[in-house]
Order: C-alpha cells, then sequence, then structure tokens
C-alpha cells in the first residue's frame, strides 16, 4: 500500500518551454501533497505544500508564478516548470501524506523526476 | 541551530553486521514525530521508520529499529544483519507540533550508507 508515482521519470527540454510532472496516489486518498527540489547529493528542499482544492502553499523564496501547483483531486496534484531556465534544472520529487496510516504524518515519496533544461 | 543534524560523513559496514546511523534534533515541541528514509541511487525515498515522541517503546520495523533517547534528543537507525542492497543515501526527518493537514518535514542532510560483500 501506499504507493505514489509520478510521471515523467525524466524530461529534457529547450530553454523558454513548460514542463508539466504530475504526481498521483495510487492506493490512497491525499489531501495534502508536498513538492520538494534535491540537488546532488544534498537534501529534499521542500518546495510548495499542495492542498486539494485550494491554492498551494509556497516556501520562502519559491517563486509561485514560475511553479505552478495545481491538486486538483484528492489523487493528482500537478506541478508545472514554467519558462523553465538551465538553473531549474534538479531533481524533482513529490510525496503524498497518508491520513489513514498508523502514522498519518507519513509522506509516501514518488520516484522523482529528473528535468534537464538545455 | 539545524533541526535535524546528521554528522556522519559516510559509513561502511559489513554484510551482515549490524549498523547505527546517527540522528539529533531540536525542538521546544513536546508533539513531534521522527522518520527515517532510505534513497537508493534510483532517487526513490522510501519510508522505513517512524517514532512519535510519546511513544513509550523504541519502533521496530522489521530489520529497522529506532534508538530513541529523548532526554538527548537522538533518534538512531539501526539495521541489522545489513545486506548490499542497503548501500544507499539515509535521511533523518522531523514533524514538529500535532499531526495536522499541512505539517512539515525538516530533513536532515543525509548519510550515504557502502554495506562492503
Amino acid at each position: 500500500g501506499a504507493v505514489v508515482s509520478q510521471h515523467p521519470s525524466w524530461v529534457i527540454c529547450k530553454s523558454g518551454t513548460s514542463v508539466k510532472i504530475e504526481c498521483r496516489s495510487l492506493d490512497f486518498q491525499a489531501t495534502t501533497m508536498f513538492w520538494y527540489r534535491q540537488f546532488p547529493k544534498q537534501s529534499l528542499m521542500l518546495m510548495a505544500t499542495s492542498n486539494e482544492g485550494s491554492k498551494a502553499t509556497y516556501e520562502q523564496g519559491v517563486e509561485k508564478d514560475k511553479f505552478l501547483i495545481n491538486h486538483a483531486s484528492l489523487t493528482l496534484s500537478t506541478l508545472t516548470v514554467t519558462s523553465a531556465h538551465p538553473e531549474d534544472s534538479s531533481f524533482y520529487i513529490c510525496s503524498a501524506r497518508d491520513e489513514s496510516g498508523k502514522a498519518p504524518d507519513t509522506q509516501y515519496f514518488g520516484p522523482g523526476t529528473r528535468l534537464t533544461v538545455l | 541551530a539545524q533541526k535535524i543534524t546528521q554528522t556522519q560523513p559516510g559509513m561502511f559496514v559489513q554484510e551482515k553486521e549490524a549498523v547505527t546511523l546517527d540522528c539529533t534534533y531540536d525542538t521546544s515541541d513536546p508533539s513531534y514525530g521522527l522518520f527515517w528514509y532510505k534513497q537508493p541511487s534510483s532517487g526513490e525515498m522510501i519510508f522505513l521508520i517512524y517514532q512519535g515522541s510519546y511513544d513509550q517503546q523504541n519502533a521496530t520495523e522489521g530489520r529497522y529499529s529506532l534508538n530513541f533517547q529523548k532526554a538527548r534528543k537522538s533518534a538512531n537507525l539501526v539495521i541489522s544483519a545489513s545486506q548490499l542492497g542497503d548501500s544507499a543515501m539515509y535521511f533523518c526527518a522531523m514533524r514538529e507540533g500535532i499531526t495536522g493537514a499541512n505539517s512539515k518535514l525538516t530533513f536532515g542532510k543525509g548519510i550515504t550508507l557502502s554495506v562492503r560483500p
């Protein structure tokens, strides 16, 4: 149980284009999902908290107009990197909070998306 | 001050032996939760074990156990009978305050574990 999928697993795009990443909870409903960014050999940096049916809450320093988050259903959240630039190249990983588990704050992670912007 | 501290730069363990990965935390909130995740080279983050601040006993999940010392604010992960597949990056994380819809996790910098055959 508690499986989270993420698509695509990797993407290469040209500078200036937009890229959409999907995060799905496959066997549970997730009111809350989270989006992280991770640089090589570093820890996870929380970008935003995504709540179903409401606006996302962004962490300080994260541009909400550049990283658009939509949590349209209890099983799907999307992150769109708009007008991507090479500095946006990174590993993006989502997680979903399983409220039904014995540890209700446990976040289950997707496999991540490696974005390369040329 | 860092909320989660993982200072071991890299750990090596012989296959089938036990290994302890250190984690100390800093919070003034009496209610919190501690988590350990494993990240292999493929990149996925795998949930291993959870310990609540009010839990009386140390958490255990198969070969994983958490050595929770509340007064010292440490939550070390113990992996018994190491396997080659245990080679990965390990992250300690904390949730402060009571559980809630927007409860965030704060992650440590991680520890690299290499299991030698």
